[in-house]
């Protein structure tokens, strides 16, 4: 079983619709990481958190550390929001990644 | 602020030839990172150092990986002999403080193809 454990693998939705991408890990962490992957291959970290929630723009990530979960939303979509979108959880001795949710919103 | 700047973008190589890697962090970050995203792998990492000294390397596939952080606002990734499964795209990253803590800042990829 993979430490970190993205779902769903792929998400198609349409223009305008709430997204949630969920992100599971087994390990113990000191804060969590939600990347995006843009089609071009860029990363762009977007949030970084260790408890409760943070938002920015139409996305919003939350963490639940006693249940080992995050999720990513993001409101009101885009098709410019279409990338791949990779949880990562990080302790002071390593780092690992989930293995991406690919978004595709269509217009 | 231009970011982490790695170079070359792309580099196409035989088998067995040398490849050296660039990486320009972000000035004032003092942690670097770097990682291989392949198709069958994904995201993983191979090395990072803090205030330009290599902390964990355990990340490192083999002996022909190396990395170096001369100063701190410089480092490559070597791999020597190049093989075609080395072929996959290498990120540089930077952060303030220790990794896990702080936020990533990724550079652009270097897409290495090795024939």
């Amino acid at each position: 079983k993979n430490e970190v454990e993205q779902s769903p693998q792929n998400l198609t939705a349409q223009e305008g619709e709430f997204i949630t991408i969920n992100c599971s890990y087994s390990v113990g962490i000191s804060a969590l990481h939600w990347l995006q992957q843009h089609p071009g291959g860029g990363i762009v970290s977007l949030f970084m958190l260790s408890s409760g929630k943070k938002k920015h723009g139409r996305l919003i990530a939350t963490i639940n550390i006693q249940e080992k979960h995050s999720s990513l939303h993001i409101t009101a979509s885009h098709p410019r929001d279409s990338a791949v979108y990779i949880c990562a959880v990080g302790n002071n001795n390593d780092m690992r990644f989930g293995a991406g949710t690919r978004l595709t919103v269509k217009p | 602020d231009a970011g982490v700047i790695q170079s070359p973008r792309h580099e196409v190589t035989e088998m067995g030839q040398e490849v050296t890697l660039r990486c320009k962090p972000i000035s004032g970050h003092n942690s670097l990172f770097w990682y291989r995203q392949t198709m069958m792998r994904g995201l993983e990492l191979l090395i990072y150092f803090n205030n330009n000294v290599p902390i964990d390397d355990s990340g490192m596939p083999e002996d022909r990986f190396s990395a170096k952080m001369p100063n701190a606002s410089f480092s490559t990734l070597k791999i020597q002999p190049s093989e075609p499964r080395d072929s996959a795209v290498y990120f540089c990253a930077s952060s303030l403080g220790l990794r896990g803590n702080s936020p990533l800042h990724f550079g652009n990829g270097t897409r290495l193809t090795v024939t």
